[in-house]
């Protein structure tokens, strides 16, 4: 079965610094990846998805991830953060070769500092 | 285009009630998903719903089940409530099982 890791629990950065959030997968094929951000209260909302071909995606809010086989990894990133973007941020993978059934990562807290 | 929408937004329950929650997907979207987030325990997959048939589910007790309605939309029974059922509820929605999904503001279920 599927699974994800995001080793970091609550990252704490600077407005205007760049960030980078860690999430590695266990899947034995080509993964469906996506990141999602939750603000307090809210639902999810969807940054940004992989399914096949250009490694790197864009995705809205300036964010970009860039999908890495052979360290099984999907690391989400953004240049400069703003002080909005303060949230928990949750990695995902859907079930065998597709977009269903998501597992997630136990999330990233970010907090920005001003 | 609206989005997922959830009913109702927040759950009283005691222990050996049972709760109804609500999902109304994006216009176009035929596929549901439930989620449970419930503190300590992360985001877990709990029920998928496609054209109207029940095509997966998590790793949950019987008394967790649903139903999708003939114009999409989705209700979660919860029977015999219990504690550690407190827990948001997230429906989400995607146009096919190889696209997206797409998150509601989700359910707060609290049992007494």
């Amino acid at each position: 079965a599927q699974s994800v890791t995001q080793p970091d629990i609550h990252i704490t950065v600077s407005e205007g610094a760049s960030l980078e959030l860690r999430c590695n997968y266990s899947y034995g094929a080509t993964p469906y990846l996506f990141w999602y951000v939750q603000s307090p209260g809210q639902g999810l909302q969807l940054l940004l998805k992989y399914f096949s071909g250009d490694t790197l995606v864009q995705g809205i809010k300036g964010f970009e991830a860039e999908f890495k086989r052979s360290q099984s990894s999907f690391n989400l990133r953004k240049p400069s953060v703003h002080w909005s973007d303060a949230a928990e941020y949750f990695c995902a993978v859907g079930a065998t070769g597709t977009a269903s059934k998501l597992t997630f990562g136990t999330g990233t807290r970010l907090q920005v500092t001003l | 285009e609206a989005g997922v929408t959830q009913s109702p937004t927040h759950l009283i329950k005691t222990r050996g009630q049972q709760a109804t929650l609500r999902c109304s997907p994006i216009s176009g979207h035929t596929s549901v998903y439930w989620y449970q987030q419930a503190l300590g325990l992360g985001l877990q997959f709990l029920l998928w719903y496609d054209e109207g048939e029940e095509r997966n589910r998590g790793n949950f007790p019987p008394r967790f089940s649903g139903r999708q309605f003939p114009n999409y939309s989705s209700e979660l029974n919860v029977n015999a409530l219990e504690l550690e059922d407190s827990a948001l509820y997230l429906c989400a929605s995607s146009q096919d099982w190889d696209q997206p999904q797409h998150f509601g503001d989700g359910t707060r279920l609290s049992i007494l």
